[in-house]
């Protein structure tokens, strides 16, 4: 079964502090994504990535940088911090390449909190 | 863009009692995933099941392409069942987001002893 793992599992930090998120996954899935989940919008898609050195722009991407070092590794990046990215943050990875499934595999996610 | 409604919105069981949760998605999907969020908030795939009937355990899953709906059923609830039942869908391939997730608002279940 493949194994995304996250860190840190959690992180409080002020307004406009600067966080780094991190996701590791170790079955060399292509694609790793970054979800955000809040009450009342269930999980939403903040940036994701096919392969290393690419990011491709989510659903709710305002606020957020990604980067994709390597086939494993693929970190979120708020730079100023603000409350209202306060949330439940998932990583996941997943394999399109022929003969796939396309499932998806979820990290433990990262409570941040931003005061 | 693709909608995905789960009903109902929660639930409450005895245990021992079945569920039958629903989900109903708005445009043809190539892959649809059941997952289960604990109340601590970490996420399982539980089912991957893009079509037809698919069993594990306790948890069935049946998924209607053509009529864009699947139902999890969950025999002989447990207490440690209790959760957030989550369903979510890829787009067709034919589609330019088929690797973009579009989740439900999830199923609220709780099983009492």
């Amino acid at each position: 079964e493949a194994a995304v793992t996250q860190s840190p599992r959690n992180k409080v930090t002020v307004t406009g502090g600067n966080v780094t998120l991190s996701c590791r996954q170790t079955n060399s899935h292509n694609y790793m994504y970054w979800y955000r989940q809040d009450t009342g919008h269930g999980l939403r898609l903040i940036h994701y990535s096919y392969g290393a050195g690419n990011l491709q722009i989510g659903d709710v991407p305002d606020g957020y940088k990604a980067t994709r070092t390597t086939q494993e590794d693929f970190f979120l990046l708020l730079e100023l911090a603000s409350p209202s990215q306060t949330s439940l943050y998932f990583c996941a990875s997943s394999d399109s390449t022929g003969g796939s499934s396309y499932e998806q595999y979820f990290g433990p996610g990262t409570r941040l909190t931003v005061l | 863009g693709q909608q995905v409604q789960q009903s109902p919105a929660s639930l409450v069981l005895q245990e021992g009692e079945n569920a039958e949760l629903q989900c109903n998605f708005s445009s043809t999907a190539t892959q649809l995933q059941w997952f289960y969020q604990s109340p601590g908030g970490s996420l399982v795939s539980l089912l991957s099941n893009p079509s037809g009937t698919k069993h594990t355990g306790r948890l069935t899953s049946t998924t209607v392409t053509k009529e864009r709906r699947s139902s999890l059923h969950i025999s002989s609830s447990q207490t440690t069942d209790s959760g957030t039942y989550l369903c979510a869908i890829h787009p067709s391939l034919l589609s330019g987001s088929f690797n973009k997730l579009t989740f439900g608002a999830g199923t609220r279940l709780a099983v009492c002893p």
